[in-house]
């Protein structure tokens, strides 16, 4: 079973900062998800990444096969960036393919 | 509009009780999956489908019920709730499961259940 780990657990920045969450897990994995949890409880797809780097607006995401590990960068934060951020990752091999999630990274964006 | 449907938001139950949580999508996606999160423990899988007519346990299966007679649909039935069963549930599905293809995830607002 794979095991997903997330750092920091918590996070607390002053607008305009540069954030980092990391996401490291064990095994193999055929897709790596970020997830956004908004205050309200809802669930947002941020990224699939396989391989490399992908960027939508602030946020950047990058995956490291290898090393196992994904990076969810967020430049210029924002108040409205506050939320919890989910890592998930597809393994490679069972036949239920299903997802395994990280505990998530609480970020807080002060004004 | 386009996505993922639960119902209800939000619910109160007497332990012992049953009740179906609701969760519908209108993009024609194969697999659909429920998961419940609990304070520490990340999302957890509870049962899954990757198409009508195909069910299979998750992570945590026990005290829950699924089926998936069309597409669209997936309830989730609580068979005798249990405080132990208190919790966020999560909807999601995804489209082209079966070809390996990797899409996203669309996950629905969340069931807030209360068991007493």
């Amino acid at each position: 079973k794979n095991e997903v780990e997330q750092s920091p657990q918590n996070l607390t920045a002053q607008e305009g900062e540069f954030i980092t969450i990391n996401c490291s897990y064990s095994v193999g994995i055929s897709a790596l998800h970020w997830l956004q949890q908004h205050p309200g409880g809802g669930i947002v797809s941020l990224f699939m990444l396989s391989s490399g780097k992908k960027k939508h607006g602030r946020l950047i995401a990058t995956i490291n096969i290898q090393e196992k590990h994904s990076s969810l960068h967020i430049t210029a934060s924002h108040p409205r960036d506050s939320a919890v951020y989910i890592c998930a990752v597809r393994e490679v091999a069972g036949s239920a393919r299903q997802l395994t999630f990280g505990s998530g990274t609480q970020l807080t964006v002060l004004p | 509009n386009a996505g993922v449907t639960q119902t209800p938001k939000f619910q109160v139950l007497k332990t012992g009780q049953s009740m179906t949580l609701q969760c519908a999508q209108d993009m024609n996606h194969e697999y659909m999956s429920w998961y419940r999160q609990d304070p520490g423990m990340g999302l957890r899988l509870i049962h899954y489908s990757v198409g009508a007519g195909i069910t299979d346990q998750g992570e945590v299966p026990n005290g829950y019920n699924v089926s998936r007679s069309t597409t669209e649909d997936f309830p989730l039935r609580l068979l005798s709730a249990a405080p132990s069963q208190t919790s966020v549930y999560f909807c999601a599905s995804s489209y082209s499961f079966s070809t390996g293809v990797n899409y996203g995830y669309t996950f629905g607002s969340g069931t807030r259940l209360t068991v007493v």
